[in-house]
């Protein structure tokens, strides 16, 4: 298995609160992503990185911000939660551009 | 936006009967990328398969097979004999060469096997 991990499992927090999710890898991979899933949609990409400081924006990146300052972690932040943010986030790491992307375990995130 | 279809939501089955789940993607690249994951009710993410646009081999692994066809832009997956186990939510994906392989989803397809 992949080395993935996510923190928090689960959170509920209250809308217009600060809330950030880690992804820590410990496979040294260069591609990093975040995905949301929510039912009938499947998973929808937020953000992405392909190496250390460099990001770019998903399909659905709206209300999100992320930050990777070190390989093995890629932090995703939501400024001021709303409940259209309720969701299961998943992180996902890739050996390249054109290879499977491996998923953490998910973090189910309310906001209520 | 470049789609991907996966036009049966639900699938119920009895053990042991096989079954095809149908995908069906749009793309303006020449070189693309598409895959199937696996989501059992624990909720992780399993990787199935990859395949790449320019080899069009079916692929066998045990009791799955996939049919790649580039000429109806579709990417289907079988499941032979099916048992209780195979009972998950079933994403096909699509990614693309040059934009970091940036997945998109179809909705899935949740498949229910039963004894």
């Amino acid at each position: 298995d992949a080395g993935i991990t996510q923190s928090p499992r689960h959170k509920v927090t209250e809308t217009g609160t600060p809330v950030t999710l880690r992804c820590h890898q410990t496979e040294n991979h260069r591609y990093m992503y975040w995905y949301r899933q929510d039912p009938g949609h499947g998973l929808r990409l937020i953000h992405y990185s392909y190496g250390v400081k460099d990001t770019d924006k998903g399909e659905v990146s709206d209300g999100y911000s992320v930050s990777r300052s070190k390989t093995e972690d890629f932090l995703l932040t939501l400024e001021s939660a709303t409940s259209s943010q309720t969701s299961v986030y998943f992180c996902a790491i890739s050996e390249g551009s054109s290879y499977e992307q491996y998923f953490g375990p998910g973090t189910r995130l309310t906001v209520t | 936006a470049q789609k991907v279809t996966q036009a049966q939501t639900e699938i119920s089955v009895v053990e042991k009967e096989d079954v095809t789940l149908d995908c069906v993607y749009e793309t303006r690249d020449t070189t693309y990328y598409l895959f199937w994951y696996k989501q059992p009710p624990s909720g992780e993410l399993v990787f199935l398969i990859r395949r790449n646009s320019f080899d069009e081999q079916n692929e066998i692994s045990g009791r799955y097979s996939w049919n790649f066809q580039k000429s109806t832009s579709s990417f289907n997956f079988t499941i032979t004999a099916s048992q209780v186990v195979d009972s998950a939510v079933y994403f096909c994906a699509r990614g693309s060469s040059g934009g970091y392989n940036k997945l998109i989803f179809g909705a899935g397809t949740r498949l229910a096997v039963h004894p």
